[in-house]
């Protein structure tokens, strides 16, 4: 069974860069079937892709948020991680990392709530 | 961008009943449609991939439809556990994007 697990900081100060990473069991972020993605819900909102990374280093981005991410990958740890700087008030979300099976978003991680607050 | 509205916002049913949600795409998208359900404190999941195709121990009450840019799930009788928020999702030109979501509420 794949398990996806997000971990790092809740809280974040405005204008500084917010961090996270996933831990993948059960499959393997080099796999070549499948990317890996990083999404995030604001309180009361419906989901917001962030962006995702492939086997092979491609990365693709929500256009709206490009120019202040960064997804990157360690396959000898079998991780992959977020980088989104710059950050305000309206990045206080629930994020979670998932796999992208075909465009279809097949397993995801239980999610975590990240604050951005002075 | 591809823009996804899905109504009603909110839709109120009793156990046993059948429940329709419906999905436009602001274009075409072929057959790029999946639904998701979502629990409090849960992440959402997968329910139906590529318009109509159930995903592995999804129960056969929920079944999807249509084409082009008018998508419907359709749950033919309400358990208890179906009382959730639903979102639709497509993907093309390797872009993402979600419904607003229809929150389904136990009358």
């Amino acid at each position: 069974q794949v398990q996806l697990q997000e971990s790092g900081p809740g809280l974040v100060k405005p204008s500084e860069t917010l961090s996270l990473t996933c831990t993948v069991s059960g499959d393997s972020v080099s796999s070549g079937s499948f990317h890996w993605s990083w999404l995030r819900q604001p309180p009361g909102k419906g989901p917001e892709w962030i962006g995702y990374i492939s086997y092979n280093g491609i990365t693709n981005y929500n256009p709206s948020l490009k120019s202040r991410v960064l997804i990157s990958a360690d396959t000898s740890k079998n991780q992959f991680s977020l980088r989104l700087n710059s950050v305000t008030a309206a990045d206080t979300a629930v994020y979670y990392c998932a796999r992208v099976n075909y465009g279809v978003l097949d397993f995801w991680g239980q999610g975590t709530l990240v604050t951005v607050s002075s | 961008e591809i823009v996804l509205t899905q109504s009603p916002a909110t839709l109120s049913l009793s156990p046993g009943e059948r429940a329709t949600l419906s999905c436009r795409a602001s274009q075409s998208i072929n057959s790029y449609l999946a639904w998701y359900q979502q629990k409090p404190g849960q992440a959402p999941r997968l329910l139906i991939y590529d318009v109509s195709n159930r995903a592995t121990g999804i129960p056969a009450r929920f079944s999807g439809s249509g084409s082009g840019t008018d998508f419907t799930l359709t749950i033919s009788s309400l358990e208890p556990e179906d009382f959730a928020v639903y979102y639709c999702q497509q993907r093309s030109y390797w872009l993402i994007t979600f419904g607003q979501g229809t929150r389904l509420e136990i009358k």
